[in-house]
């Protein structure tokens, strides 16, 4: 089973600062059909997880351009250029290149400082 | 607008059987390879289960392999979750989702296993 990793795993952010949160995998998450796999999710406290970014870089319909997603192979990035107080929650890496299973990360709890 | 909504969580013992419902619509459903996803309280996520968009084929995840059966009815729009032998590990909110993307999500129904 491919291994997701998340770090940090808290992360205190101050308004209007950047944020970066790594995630890493523990084998490459490129397709043979040579798409990577890598989504990122929010989920606010007592919310169902929403589909931030797909295919490492694809920011979803509605999701603010402030968030955006990098990376390859195995080292990927989710940053966020300004947090704003909404941006509060953990977020999740998933990969969906090899499975099953597909595996998600522990995910990083970002508060506001 | 697309929606899933889930149903028939609760309360069940040790050894005890629940059936889940989803409900879908606002999308093809019947062209949707479909997911169950659990979050047991405090703790992250965790893929149960997959169904190809015909119900042939159907994956799980290790810990619920013999236990849990995934299945879908698609002239209903609808995926189910039957977990027999229930332990209290599988305690969680359980969420339906669109497979594959992973682009869509319920809002979840608790299932509770204690004696």
């Amino acid at each position: 089973d491919v291994v997701m990793t998340q770090s940090p795993l808290s992360l205190p952010v101050t308004l209007g600062q950047p944020a970066s949160i790594s995630c890493r995998s523990s084998q490459s998450l490129v397709h043979s059909d040579g798409n990577t796999y890598l989504n990122w999710f929010h989920q606010r406290p007592g919310q169902s997880p929403r589909r931030l970014i797909y295919k490492v870089s694809n920011r979803d319909s509605g999701v603010p351009d402030r968030f955006s997603g990098s990376g390859s192979g195995t080292d990927f990035t989710l940053r966020i250029s300004r947090v704003e107080a909404e941006d509060v929650g953990t977020y999740y890496c998933m990969q969906g290149t090899h499975w099953p299973p597909v595996t998600f990360g522990p995910g990083t709890k970002v508060e506001i400082k | 607008e697309v929606q899933l909504v889930e149903s028939g969580g609760g309360l069940v013992q040790p050894g005890g059987s629940l059936r889940l419902s989803c409900a879908a619509s606002g999308f093809t459903f019947s062209s949707s390879w479909m997911s169950w996803v659990r979050q047991a309280p405090g703790k992250g996520l965790e893929w149960v289960a997959n169904t190809q968009p015909d119900g042939s084929e159907k994956y799980y995840v290790d810990s619920v392999k013999g236990r849990f059966t995934i299945s879908r009815d698609n002239a209903k729009n609808s995926l189910y979750l039957q977990m027999d032998s229930l332990r209290v590990e599988d305690t969680a909110v359980y969420y339906c989702a669109r497979a594959g993307d992973f682009d869509f999500w319920g809002q979840g129904t608790l299932v509770t296993v204690s004696s």
